[in-house]
């Protein structure tokens, strides 16, 4: 079965720019939750999708946003970049949930602001 | 609002010896889940282990084992015989009883684990 996979792997942008970030799950997969990490604020949660719908949301601006396909292939998408935004973007999957199952993540999408 | 302290920023060890990564949590919450995650160079994040509040019986996985203290709201983590595969950020979560509406992950600071050969 093919792991969670995430593109692009980097990405490089100009300030005021956005971006968008695709990651497919885990075949059968319906939870999508992505996180933000950066050396100086590590891991942070960011939404989580389920079956089309945003289920859970962290303290993030609303510059942050994301979807869901009815495949479960989610997007997420950061609108006017600002230099802290740069940071490793991680996508995970689970079945139902991270506190019933096993939490799979993707290799993750390297953003840089410039 | 919950915290995760790892106090650890960085360990070393031998091959085959043993290590604990500590951590530490504040949470006025009764119910919760616990988690281990490894992130290994430059690869994927993996869950190590989990542990839920409610079960008295430490985790294990393999070589790897919880000391959970409720009362002390400590998690550790021990690795024994260490292997070179081992090298990775360790990571500490939590997380409250949660409806599936309703939950987040909580994530520690990291620590930086080096097996040595």
């Amino acid at each position: 079965k093919a792991g969670v996979t995430q593109t692009p792997r980097y990405l490089i942008k100009t300030r005021g720019q956005q971006v968008t970030l695709s990651c497919s799950p885990i075949s059968g997969h319906r939870s999508v939750s992505w996180y933000q990490q950066t050396p100086g604020q590590g891991l942070q949660f960011l939404f989580e999708y389920f079956s089309e719908t945003q289920r859970n949301k962290g303290n993030f601006p609303g510059r942050f946003s994301g979807r869901q396909f009815s495949n479960s292939r989610s997007e997420m998408n950061v609108s006017t970049l600002e230099l802290g935004d740069s940071a490793l973007y991680l996508c995970a999957s689970s079945f139902l949930a991270v506190f019933t199952d096993t939490q799979y993540f993707g290799p993750g999408t390297r953003l840089t602001v410039l | 609002a919950q915290t995760v302290t790892q106090s650890q920023p960085e360990m070393s060890v031998q091959e085959a010896e043993t290590v604990t990564l500590s951590c530490t949590y504040d949470t006025s919450e009764s119910n919760y889940y616990l988690f281990w995650y490894k992130q290994p160079p430059s690869r994927q994040m993996i869950l190590v282990i989990r542990q839920e509040a409610y079960k008295q019986q430490n985790a294990t996985e393999n070589r790897f084992s919880v000391n959970f203290q409720k009362a002390a709201k400590s998690f550790s983590l021990k690795i024994s015989d260490s292997q070179l595969g081992d090298t990775a950020m360790y990571f500490c979560a939590f997380m409250k009883h949660a409806t599936y509406s309703n939950y987040q992950l909580i994530w520690g600071a990291g620590t930086k684990l080096i097996i040595k050969p």
